[in-house]
């Protein structure tokens, strides 16, 4: 059984570029999570969606950051206009129903 | 509030020695503490977790004790091996599935 998937595990983008990241959740799982992990730091909740919802974006920045989980696909976080304080580890998450999550690779981000 | 604070920020062990690394929090509503390993360049992995109805709960050589008065909860590690050398975070979280971390603590065991 595949864990959570996510790609790129390294993506590089210049300013004012677009950052999309991946995310496969586990098989059979409708929960879906976006963490961001600064250098030295813990994880900070960003997003959690299920299948064609946004449940809780309260941790997300309100310009230039969006997610969405489709019916059919991978669950994306696209951030727009990068600047260099958005490098960081992006990780998702995902879970059945309880709250057990389990968390993919990361995607680490630079932005030059 | 919904911090979880962590404490040490690092920790070195002998090889065969107890590591303890220790949360509190302040929301009394957390009901769910998981214990997360994590090695460089790579996701975090649950390791632990406990409710609060009880007070430890033990796998293995990692064991969690749950001190829900004073809001209080620990990570002990048994017979630490250098393996065992990762960063480790626990987190808290009250129904609405998001976990709030701590800091993290950066272990290492040493021969």
């Amino acid at each position: 059984n595949a864990g959570v998937m996510q790609n790129p595990r390294h993506l590089v983008r210049r300013r004012g570029q677009e950052a999309r990241l991946r995310c496969s959740p586990m098989k059979g799982h409708s929960h879906v999570y976006w963490y961001r992990q600064l250098p030295e730091e813990g994880l900070k909740f960003m997003v959690y969606l299920q299948k064609e919802n946004i449940i809780d974006e309260s941790g997300m920045p309100k310009e230039r950051f969006s997610a969405e989980f489709p019916k059919e696909g991978p669950s994306i976080l696209r951030i727009q206009q990068v600047v260099r304080g958005d490098s960081a580890a992006y990780f998702c998450a995902s879970s059945l129903q309880s709250n057990t999550q389990y968390f993919g690779p990361g995607t680490r981000l630079t932005v030059l | 509030q919904q911090q979880v604070k962590q404490s040490p920020q690092s920790l070195i062990v002998q090889k065969g020695g107890i590591s303890i690394i220790n949360c509190a929090y302040e929301n009394t509503a957390f009901d769910y503490f998981p214990w997360y390993q994590q090695f460089p360049g790579k996701g975090p992995a649950l390791l632990i977790a406990i409710r609060p109805d009880v007070s430890e709960k033990k796998e293995g050589r990692f064991t969690i004790s749950f001190n829900k008065s004073a809001k209080q909860f620990s990570l002990h590690i048994m017979d630490s091996q250098p393996g065992d050398s990762a960063t480790y975070f626990c987190a808290a979280d009250f129904g609405n599935e998001k976990l709030t971390f701590g800091t993290g603590t950066r272990l290492t065991i040493i021969p």
